[in-house]
Order: structure tokens, then C-alpha cells, then sequence
């Protein structure tokens, strides 16, 4: 099993509402991965949880809250988002520290913040 | 971090082959080269990936250059299913760090 899986596929929510992407992945991979991309962009790496613990943040603002609560799954808090956080959210894995290898993405949430 | 630079767009007929260019100028000795793509509406998908040597897979094939500064991802024959946009991407030795470049957009012609 190749699959790395996102839930929701679409999340609309208000500056002052708190919700969750979630990430899950069987593949035994212990670094994941959280990214946006915006339209006609490039993702842009925000996390990266190796082993379960947080080893990159990109400078995320604080109203993004990772999480990686077991080896199979990651989840991304949302508080108090801006209508510019609007884009997808894209999740991936792979093996750590072994640059030979391939990342798995999932097939994204789109958020749109009103 | 390493960066790439690719050509925004690029355009091929069907059943030829395509060529598409990345520079990497400020690659190390210990970073991989690597290729996805992102078809519409979906995550990117790996295609390919290499360290100093050519590499062929089912997918495509990879050409690096000798002093490792340029690569080529070469479809050898495009369908229309490949259109994408492909990213080249520097991979460090330690592995965790995946930064993509802006990407090639490319359009096959029926």
C-alpha cells in the first residue's frame, strides 16, 4: 500500500473557527511531511515530523499547529486563519534521512478561509 | 539550501519526445536529483531520480551532467496524460528537506 490519505478533500471555515486536517499513511514511513501550495505555485514545505518529533518548521505562523500523534498519522491544527491561508494542503512521507528515497503525496485538502 | 531553475513552460507534440531542462548550479557532491510531477487537481508523483549517473525507469529517463550542474528529464514519447507540470528538486544528504523549484508546465499537443 502506496497511499497516503488526506481527510477532507475540501474544508471552507471562518477567520475565527478552529478545525483539522488530518494525514495517515501505512507504508512504515517515520518522517512526514506538511506543504501549501497555492494556485499556479510551487508546494511550499512548512513541516516536517521525523520519528514523531517536530524537526522543521518553515517559520509557519502560530495559527498553524502540527501534530503527530503515532507513526502513521499527522494532523494540522488550524486556528484563526486568514483569508490568504486559503490553498491546498498537501501531506507526504517517506523513509527519514535517506535523501535516495521517494516521498509519497497525498492527494491534498483544499481550504478556503471566508 | 539548493535551488532550481527551470523553463515556466514548455510545449510538445504528441508521441514526440521532450526534453525537459533544470539547473542546479549550487548542487553539492551529496545531493540527489530529483524529478515529480503534478498532474491537475492531484499531489505530485514521483518520476525519477539520480545522483551522478543516467538513470531509466519506465517512466522516463534522467540525464546528468557530468559536473552535475544540469540535468534532463527526457519523456520519450509524450501522451497526452503527461501533461504536467514537472519539478526538479535538490535533495540534501540528510534527506528530511524537500524544497521545490518553480517548475515547467507542460503542455502536449494532440
Amino acid at each position: 500500500d502506496t497511499e497516503v490519505t488526506q481527510t477532507p478533500k475540501h474544508l471552507v471555515m471562518g477567520m475565527t473557527n478552529k478545525k483539522s486536517l488530518k494525514c495517515e499513511q501505512h507504508m512504515g514511513h517515520r518522517a512526514m511531511y506538511w506543504y501549501k501550495q497555492k494556485a499556479k505555485k510551487p508546494p511550499e514545505l512548512m513541516f516536517v515530523y521525523s520519528y514523531e518529533k517536530l524537526s522543521i518548521n518553515e517559520s509557519v505562523p502560530s495559527r498553524f499547529s502540527p501534530e503527530c500523534p503515532n507513526s502513521s498519522l499527522l494532523n494540522l491544527h488550524l486556528h484563526a486563519l486568514q483569508p490568504e491561508d486559503s490553498a491546498l494542503y498537501l501531506c507526504a512521507s517517506s523513509p527519514p534521512g535517506q535523501p535516495q528515497e521517494t516521498q509519497y503525496f497525498g492527494p491534498g485538502t483544499r481550504l478556503l478561509v471566508l | 539550501d539548493a535551488k532550481t531553475t527551470q523553463p515556466n513552460s514548455m510545449e510538445s507534440n504528441e508521441e514526440e519526445p521532450v526534453h525537459l531542462p533544470c539547473n542546479h548550479s549550487t548542487i553539492s557532491g551529496t545531493d540527489y536529483i530529483h524529478w515529480y510531477r503534478q498532474l491537475p487537481s492531484q499531489g505530485p508523483e514521483y518520476v525519477i531520480h539520480g545522483l551522478t549517473s543516467n538513470v531509466n525507469n519506465r517512466m522516463a529517463s534522467l540525464a546528468i551532467a557530468e559536473d552535475r550542474k544540469s540535468s534532463t528529464l527526457i519523456l520519450h514519447r509524450a501522451t497526452l496524460r503527461d501533461a504536467a507540470v514537472y519539478y526538479c528538486i535538490l535533495r540534501d544528504w540528510a534527506g528530511n528537506q524537500f524544497y521545490f523549484g518553480t517548475g515547467t508546465s507542460l503542455t502536449v499537443i494532440p
